[in-house]
C-alpha cells in the first residue's frame, strides 16, 4: 500500500539550508491526477502548508515562504524534496509529507485534499 | 488569503455523547473543505473531503456538513478512539489554508 517516508538531518543550524526528501513506496509519484505537498507543524502549534509540487514540476508555493523554499520532484527515484534556505528557530516543526488530490468530481467539484501522510520528521534549528 | 477559524477550542465530552465542531471560512470556499484527525504524536488523517465526504475506512459516526464559509464535523457517538485533535482545511484556492484545531477531550 501507499506510503511516504521523510528523511533528512534533525538538526539544523540557523542561516543554513534545511533538506528533506520524501521517499514515496506503493504507489508512482507520475500519476497525473495528484500532487505531492509538504506541511510542518510547529511543536504544540497547528498545521501549515508549505508546497507542493506534481510529476511534471508544477509548483504551488505558501507565498509567506516561497522566497525561501524550493521544492522538486524525481520521477526515476519516486521522491520528492524540500529546500528551505536561510532557516530560524521559527522553522522548528515537524515536517510531512503528503498525498495532495487534485480531480474533478462527477458534479465538477475539484477535490484538492490531502489523503496520506508520512509520519513525519522533526527538525530542530539550533545552533 | 483564507482565514480559517475553528470552535471551540477545546471540547470536552463524555463517551457515547455526540461532539460538534465548527469550522469557519473568512471568505466563501464552496465545498472545498477537508476535515483531519491527528491523534498526539500522529500524522494528521484524512477524515472527510468535499465537506460531507468521508475518506477511506472512515465510520459512519463522522459526518460533515455545510458549504460557504459555514461548516460543521458532527462525531455521534464519541468513542475513545475519537479524543483527539481536529483540523479543517480548505482547498478552494490557493494558497491552502488550515484552521487552528479543535482538541476532543474527555469529560
Amino acid at each position: 500500500q501507499l506510503q511516504l517516508q521523510e528523511s533528512g538531518p534533525g538538526l539544523v543550524k540557523p542561516s543554513e539550508t534545511l533538506s528533506l526528501d520524501c521517499t514515496v513506496s506503493g504507489y508512482s509519484i507520475s500519476n497525473s491526477i495528484y500532487y505531492w505537498g509538504w506541511i510542518r507543524q510547529p511543536p504544540g502549534k497547528g498545521l501549515e502548508w508549505i508546497g507542493s509540487i506534481n510529476y511534471s514540476g508544477n509548483i504551488y508555493n505558501n507565498p509567506s515562504l516561497e522566497s525561501r523554499v524550493t521544492i522538486s520532484v524525481d520521477t526515476t527515484k519516486n521522491h520528492f524534496s524540500l529546500k528551505m534556505t536561510s532557516v530560524t528557530a521559527a522553522d522548528t516543526a515537524v515536517y510531512y509529507c503528503a498525498r495532495q488530490s487534485d480531480y474533478y468530481d462527477s458534479s465538477g467539484y475539484r477535490h484538492r485534499h490531502f489523503d496520506y501522510w508520512g509520519q513525519g520528521t522533526l527538525v530542530i534549528v539550533s545552533s | 488569503e483564507i482565514v480559517m477559524t475553528q470552535s471551540p477550542a477545546t471540547l470536552s465530552v463524555s463517551p457515547g455523547e455526540r461532539a460538534t465542531l465548527s469550522c469557519r471560512a473568512s471568505q466563501s470556499v464552496s465545498s472545498n473543505l477537508a476535515w483531519y484527525q491527528q491523534k498526539p504524536g500522529q500524522a494528521p488523517r484524512l477524515l472527510m473531503y468535499g465537506a460531507s465526504t468521508r475518506g477511506t475506512g472512515i465510520p459512519a459516526r463522522f459526518s460533515g456538513s455545510g458549504s460557504g464559509t459555514e461548516f460543521t464535523l458532527t462525531i455521534s457517538s464519541l468513542q475513545s478512539e475519537d479524543f483527539a485533535v481536529y483540523y479543517c482545511q480548505h482547498y478552494n484556492n490557493w494558497p491552502w489554508t488550515f484552521g487552528q484545531g479543535t482538541k476532543v477531550e474527555i469529560k
